[in-house]
């Protein structure tokens, strides 16, 4: 079965340090996600990937960016957290989008704290 | 923008009683539907999914969904609910204006009394 592994369960950071969240697939998919949870909120998109060095923005993406030098590895940099980035980050992948791939795999969730 | 909304947020239900979780999407365009589930400490997890065809799908664990496009809905049913349903259920919407979006509603808790 596809395994999406985010580094981290559980992290505390404080106001302006630089939050790298990484995220890794073993399914060679195109196609990576990351989205934050928020209760009330839903799933909303931060940003998207579908190729090596390729990224798009989502619906919110103020206060990230996002890296993809390997097919595998997507992640997601808080340049300077900030209090309301406090949130749970999924990570997901799918394949190509073609006919029946749009399947999202979900990894377990990084709950991030800032204080 | 395209958006999806989840008019229930909370639902309350006994075992046995049917559910229908209403959700609806503003695209005019083609698009790809899903219901997501989270269940208590795990991961989202695809129930079922709407591409082409026939407009009532079936999921796993006996749910399905109706598309009606003239309504821009795919609501979620089961007759006949169980304690174990008790989760976070999402609509998502695959979008194709332009680059592709995968967007998610904001969610319904259900809640199932034994």
């Amino acid at each position: 079965d596809v395994k999406v592994t985010q580094s981290s369960r559980y992290l505390v950071k404080r106001t302006g340090e630089k939050v790298f969240l990484e995220c890794v697939q073993d399914m060679d998919h195109e196609n990576m996600f990351w989205y934050r949870q928020d209760p009330g909120l839903g799933l909303r998109l931060i940003y998207f990937s579908y190729d090596v060095k390729m990224k798009e923005k989502g619906d919110i993406p103020e206060g990230y960016s996002v890296s993809r030098e390997k097919k595998e590895r997507f992640s997601l940099i808080l340049e300077s957290a900030s209090t309301n980035q406090t949130s749970m980050y999924l990570c997901a992948s799918s394949g190509t989008w073609t006919g029946g791939n749009e399947k999202l795999f979900f990894g377990s969730g990084t709950q991030l704290s800032v204080l | 923008a395209q958006s999806v909304s989840q008019h229930n947020h909370h639902v309350i239900l006994s075992e046995a009683a049917s559910l229908e979780l209403g959700c609806n999407y503003s695209y005019g365009g083609t698009v790809n539907l899903f219901w997501y589930v989270q269940y208590p400490g795990q991961h989202l997890q695809l129930l079922l999914k709407y591409f082409s065809g026939d407009p009532l799908v079936k999921g796993i664990k006996g749910f399905e969904a109706e598309f009606i496009k003239s309504k821009f809905s795919f609501n979620l049913r089961k007759p006949s609910v169980q304690w174990s349903d008790t989760a976070e259920y999402f609509c998502a919407v695959i979008t194709t204006s332009g680059t592709y979006k995968y967007i998610f509603g904001t969610g319904t808790r259900l809640k199932v009394l034994a």
